[in-house]
């Protein structure tokens, strides 16, 4: 799977949108973009996956470039709780189900 | 619905001892995934299973051993454990165990003393 590179740590004010970038420059042509998140000590939470084109569901959106070498994670309206590390992975969707985990982006909300 | 369930939450073992966790999917989930997470680092894949067959390894010694029942659940077993065994071991599960999305349990936090 290809290698993704995230900032180590960003902030947002509380009510603006963050924007999370990852860039995945050897990403290949099967590959998705999974973004999940983990609040402290518990388990990762799915947010959203995305092929090529832009996705959007209940909790975020996710802008890929058309050259697919980069993504952007954006909540919308970031509260205090969606404070938490935010993991980038690049999976292909055949073969075995391994998310390879980098360090992500710790991502605080400010009041 | 219940999503990933994990058992026990938090234990204590002592250095060369056995743990076995346990895990059980989502309902109608075949796939089960099981990840080791050191503190300050990502989560590190183990095993995962699909249909009671081993479909993928990581990087772990052979003291790490899972298993996969007929009802999907899954036990991981850690034996002759080590100070660097302590860490969050968290569970997942899909639907197909190829292309779905994965979702993950809160995880069993072991500690080695």
């Amino acid at each position: 799977d290809a290698k993704t590179t995230q900032p180590t740590s960003m902030d947002c004010a509380e009510g603006r949108a963050a924007n999370l970038p990852c860039n995945h420059s050897t990403i290949s042509g099967n590959e998705y973009v999974y973004w999940y998140r983990q609040i402290h000590s518990q388990g990762p939470q799915y947010i959203i996956h995305g092929l090529k084109n832009n996705e959007t569901n209940e909790m975020a959106s996710l802008i890929i470039t058309e050259d697919r070498k980069s993504s952007t994670l954006i909540l919308p309206h970031a509260t205090l709780r969606d404070t938490a590390v935010y993991y980038c992975i690049v999976k292909s969707n055949f073969g075995n189900e391994k998310l390879t985990f980098g360090t992500g982006t710790r991502l605080t909300i400010i009041p | 619905d219940a999503g990933v369930t994990q058992s026990p939450t938090h234990l204590i073992k002592t250095r060369g001892q056995h743990v076995t966790l346990r895990c059980s999917p989502i309902s109608g989930h075949k796939s089960v995934s099981w990840y080791q997470q050191v503190l300050g680092q990502g989560p590190q894949f183990i095993f995962q299973y699909y249909e009671k067959e081993e479909r993928g390894r990581g990087n772990f010694p052979d003291r790490f051993s899972a298993r996969q029942f007929p009802n999907y659940s899954s036990e991981l077993n850690v034996n002759a454990l080590l100070l660097g065994d302590s860490a969050l071991y968290l569970c997942a599960s899909s639907l197909e165990g190829d292309g779905n999305t994965i979702y993950f349990g809160e995880g069993s936090w072991l500690t080695v003393v």
